[in-house]
């Protein structure tokens, strides 16, 4: 079955980076884009850009232009997601979400991860 | 870019209600709209997608209606494991994308 399996939480200090995966099983991996959307506690979803795995194109929103890079590794079909220069409005969870339809940008999310919370703290 | 006004932003309703959640993008979307229900704790399910298109799985109690600017997502019949937030998610054809502000429906 399809599956998107996301790593752990994180705690990071401000200023820092981090790295979260999100390891996709159950559908052929390079036929589709993976969307990245985050949460703040108690708040609604923003949508932060999003990766296509068949040819690696990105695009990111303006608000996270030159703080995120969003990579595939076909051999293992993950997706990652690295956020530089942390601040304490990051703490959220992320979430990875497959785009619905093969070979296009994903507009419409079938399948999410189960989200990792990153905390941004001193 | 593109915006979405949705309401209301919490909803008490009973069991049985029809329910009834609001979206309104900022300029002509066509049904470019779908909608995700978010039970707590755990990440949004796609309920309805393209407006009106019910996802597989998804009981019929739920349905989707709207074209242009003005979107709907309506509960026909509530039950209890409907407690969620509720979002519409929007793009257009420059594919930028935005979740409406949610809707939290209490049973």
């Amino acid at each position: 079955q399809i599956q998107l399996l996301q790593s752990g939480p994180e705690v990071k200090r401000p200023g820092a980076s981090v790295k979260v995966s999100c390891k996709t099983s159950g559908f052929p991996f390079s036929n589709y884009g993976i969307s990245w959307v985050r949460q703040a506690p108690g708040q609604g979803l923003e949508w932060m850009g999003w990766i296509s795995a068949y040819n690696g194109d990105t695009d990111y929103i303006q608000k996270f232009q030159g703080r995120v890079t969003m990579t595939t590794d076909t051999s293992t079909n993950t997706v990652y997601m690295e956020l530089r220069s942390l601040r304490p409005d990051d703490t959220a969870t992320y979430y990875c979400a497959r785009g619905a339809w093969e070979f296009q940008m994903p507009t419409t999310f079938d399948y999410w991860g189960q989200g990792v919370l990153v905390t941004v703290s001193s | 870019d593109i915006q979405v006004t949705q309401s209301p932003s919490s909803l008490s309703a009973s069991v049985g209600d029809r329910v009834t959640i609001t979206c309104q993008a900022s300029q002509d979307i066509s049904n470019h709209l779908n909608w995700y229900q978010q039970k707590p704790g755990k990440a949004p399910k796609l309920l309805i997608y393209d407006a009106s298109d019910l996802e597989a799985g998804v009981p019929s109690r739920f349905s989707g209606s709207g074209s242009g600017t003005d979107f709907t997502l309506t509960i026909s019949s509530l039950q209890p494991e409907d407690l969620a937030t509720y979002y519409c998610q929007v793009y257009d054809n420059l594919l930028s994308l935005t979740f409406g502000g949610g809707t939290k429906l209490e049973i």
